[in-house]
């Protein structure tokens, strides 16, 4: 099976805009996870997608959204970019019986100038 | 609010020698604790899991102990190799969805 995907995988953006992440879940998997990684604070919990519908979010603020369509692919949208959103922001697939194992796609590095 | 921490920045050991990978949490709640391993530009890679009605789950060269008293787990490796090196994230689960809770990650390098 193909892994996790995510594009693009760099991403340069300046404050103010707005930036759309993908992600293909490995086939089967129905849940779909983001997380954002910055230096010296591990991955943070950004939210959970099954089956279309958000089913958990972390703290972080409204500028920070997603959705899930019918195939499983999961999109984020950040919106009024701070420099603070330069990170690698992370996905993960699972399959329902599994929800301790996740798999990590690659991730998209954003940087905000 | 950090409910899973790994205090070790870094860690350097001899290849053939034990690396032992330390996490503490605070959360009570947390029923799985994972560790995932992650190489540079590539994403995390689940290692080894272990329940919270456990106090041991041994695969290959990775141990992980769970000391609940003291909310406390540890990852053993041993031997270790080389291709060891990599930074370890320490992730912690509830009951409930998905979430997982990560520790800022130690990077470990082993040296030949």
């Amino acid at each position: 099976k193909a892994g996790v995907t995510q594009t693009p995988r760099y991403l340069i953006k300046t404050r103010g805009q707005q930036v759309t992440l993908s992600c293909s879940p490995i086939s089967g998997h129905r849940s779909v996870s983001w997380y954002q990684q910055t230096p010296g604070q591990g991955l943070q919990f950004l939210f959970e997608y099954f089956s279309e519908t958000q089913r958990n979010k972390g703290n972080f603020p409204g500028r920070f959204s997603g959705r899930q369509f019918s195939n499983s692919r999961s999109e984020m949208n950040v919106s009024t970019l701070e420099l603070g959103d330069s990170a690698l922001y992370l996905c993960a697939s699972n399959e329902l019986s599994s929800y301790n194992e996740q798999f990590f796609g690659p991730g998209t590095r954003l940087t905000v100038l | 609010d950090q409910q899973v921490k790994q205090n070790s920045p870094s860690l350097s050991v001899q290849e053939g020698r034990i690396s032992i990978l330390n996490c503490d949490y605070t959360n009570s709640m947390f029923d799985y604790f994972l560790w995932y391993k992650k190489y540079p530009a590539e994403g995390p890679t689940f290692l080894i899991s272990i329940s919270s009605i456990k106090d041991k789950n041994e695969d290959g060269r990775f141990t992980v102990f769970l000391n609940k008293s003291a909310k406390h787990l540890s990852l053993h490796i041993v031997p270790s190799q080389p291709g060891d090196s990599a930074v370890y994230f320490c992730a912690a689960r509830t009951e409930y969805g998905n979430k997982l809770v990560f520790g800022a990650g130690t990077i470990l390098r082993v040296k030949s």
